[in-house]
């Protein structure tokens, strides 16, 4: 079963937006990923951050997590039209031993030049 | 290039056929992970490996499913007897290990299709 729910599904922005995803997930966890993946293709790690953790900033991506509300935001700035893509939260279970990560459905970006 | 690669990249069989997936991992990658994403969906865990171990398995894996990794380095998957429900991408990812938070790097994946 999918552990993390991406809320929305499908999102469409004019270049140059920014794009907000959220990810929920229900159990603790060790870390949460962000990950995209373009049509068809293989994922392509964007940004972790740890449970300890509450922000995080990589280039244009801003990541924010809060264990609380079991929640974590991905946001893009001044998107791009080459920012289309599914992204996917994955989240690390707490003693899940094996490192697997659960995803979650996708939220899919259009980035509509 | 040293990312995780896949072979082969597409897979057309029969139902009932056999068919066997490798992954090479990124060279020194102690874990290794297949998953499996069907249309519209993130991918799910199928089973894990620590060097030529294999940790876990999830209850995805049926008996038809078998997956090594002979040496700790290249791993394959294979499916037997195929089934139309087995159709989905297959993913391979590696990680380093050794520490608490490692990040998984995937390769491109192989697309089953089962007709």
């Amino acid at each position: 079963s999918q552990q993390g729910e991406e809320d929305p599904q499908a999102l469409s922005i004019q270049e140059g937006e920014n794009a907000t995803m959220n990810c929920s997930y229900k159990t603790s966890i060790n870390n949460l990923q962000w990950y995209r993946q373009n049509s068809g293709r293989g994922l392509v790690h964007l940004i972790l951050i740890r449970s300890n953790e509450r922000e995080k900033h990589s280039g244009r991506l801003r990541v924010t997590l809060d264990t609380s509300k079991k929640s974590s935001s991905l946001l893009i700035t001044a998107s791009r039209a080459a920012d289309t893509a599914s992204y996917f939260c994955a989240t690390e279970l707490t003693g899940a031993g094996s490192y697997q990560l659960t995803f979650g459905k996708g939220t899919k970006l259009s980035v509509i030049p | 290039d040293t990312g995780v690669s896949q072979d082969p990249r597409h897979k057309i069989t029969k139902r009932g056929q056999n068919v066997t997936f490798r992954c090479d991992p990124i060279s020194e990658h102690n874990r290794l992970y297949w998953y499996r994403q069907t249309l519209g969906q993130g991918p799910e865990f199928l089973t894990y490996f620590q060097n030529e171990a294999q940790l876990e398995k999830s209850r995805l894996l049926s008996d038809r499913f078998s997956a090594e990794r002979p040496k700790g380095s290249f791993s394959t998957l294979e499916i037997q007897r195929t089934e139309q429900g087995d159709s989905a991408m297959y993913l391979c990812a590696s990680s380093k290990g050794g520490g608490l938070w490692d990040e998984q790097y995937f390769g491109p994946g192989t697309r089953l299709t089962v007709t």
